[in-house]
């Protein structure tokens, strides 16, 4: 089955540096995501992603974080200036179709552990 | 506001034995309830949607349940195997333009030899 890849994996940083997230979603996919899930707490929606630009974002989602997708492969997430509280895991996620249909599958990648320190 | 509960938080069982997830949500616009395995530092992965019109649908040994009248859906595992040890998100998508999830904080199975 394909895969939405994430790395790197695990990402440790001093607060008050920025940090990049990649993620490389399934090849033919055009809807993408960032999710984060806080240890011990549900996943939270951040951001969707289309046509190269933000659809929706979450209260979450302020000035501090950005998305890009810098080529026709990579989607990226961005955390400005990293606080403690940024540390969770970071999901990406990938999806074919726009509208939530019955069939519609969203793909989680593995995520990327931030820890900030 | 939007809400997805289950219950039991979490729950052990002995392999080959069956077990039944429950969830219960507050949302709308409802489109459909998704039933994700997420395995301990892993990415959830699809089990089963279901839109409101749809009662049951199985995958596998996995099968889940939908009553979009009393909001509530479960989730049945038969033959448990070892495997299975993972968490289980309930989750339901807003009937938005984009694929707006809501999360539950899920159910923790621990299927024991």
């Amino acid at each position: 089955e394909p895969e939405v890849t994430q790395t790197p994996s695990h990402q440790v940083t001093q607060m008050g540096q920025e940090v990049i997230l990649r993620c490389v979603p399934i090849s033919n996919h055009l809807y993408f995501y960032w999710y984060r899930q806080i240890l011990g707490q549900k996943v939270e929606f951040l951001v969707s992603f289309y046509n190269n630009e933000i659809s929706e974002k979450s209260e979450i989602f302020d000035d501090q974080f950005s998305v890009e997708r810098p080529d026709g492969s990579n989607f990226t997430l961005k955390i400005r200036s990293t606080k403690l509280e940024d540390s969770a895991m970071y999901f990406c996620a990938s999806s074919e179709i726009l509208r939530p249909t019955t069939n519609e599958k969203l793909f989680f990648g593995s995520g990327t552990q931030l820890s900030v320190l | 506001k939007n809400q997805v509960e289950q219950s039991p938080q979490s729950l052990i069982i002995l392999e080959g034995k069956n077990c039944t997830l429950q969830c219960n949500y507050t949302v709308s616009p409802f489109s459909n309830l998704r039933w994700y395995k997420q395995d301990t530092g892993r990415g959830p992965v699809s089990l089963t949607i279901m839109t409101f019109s749809e009662n049951t649908k199985s995958n596998g040994r996995y099968t889940a349940t939908l009553d979009a009248d009393t909001k509530q859906s479960s989730l049945h595992i038969t033959a448990s195997q070892l495997s299975d040890s993972a968490s289980y998100i309930c989750v339901v998508t807003l009937n938005t333009g984009f694929q707006k999830l809501v999360f539950g904080t899920g159910t923790r199975l621990l299927v024991s030899p």
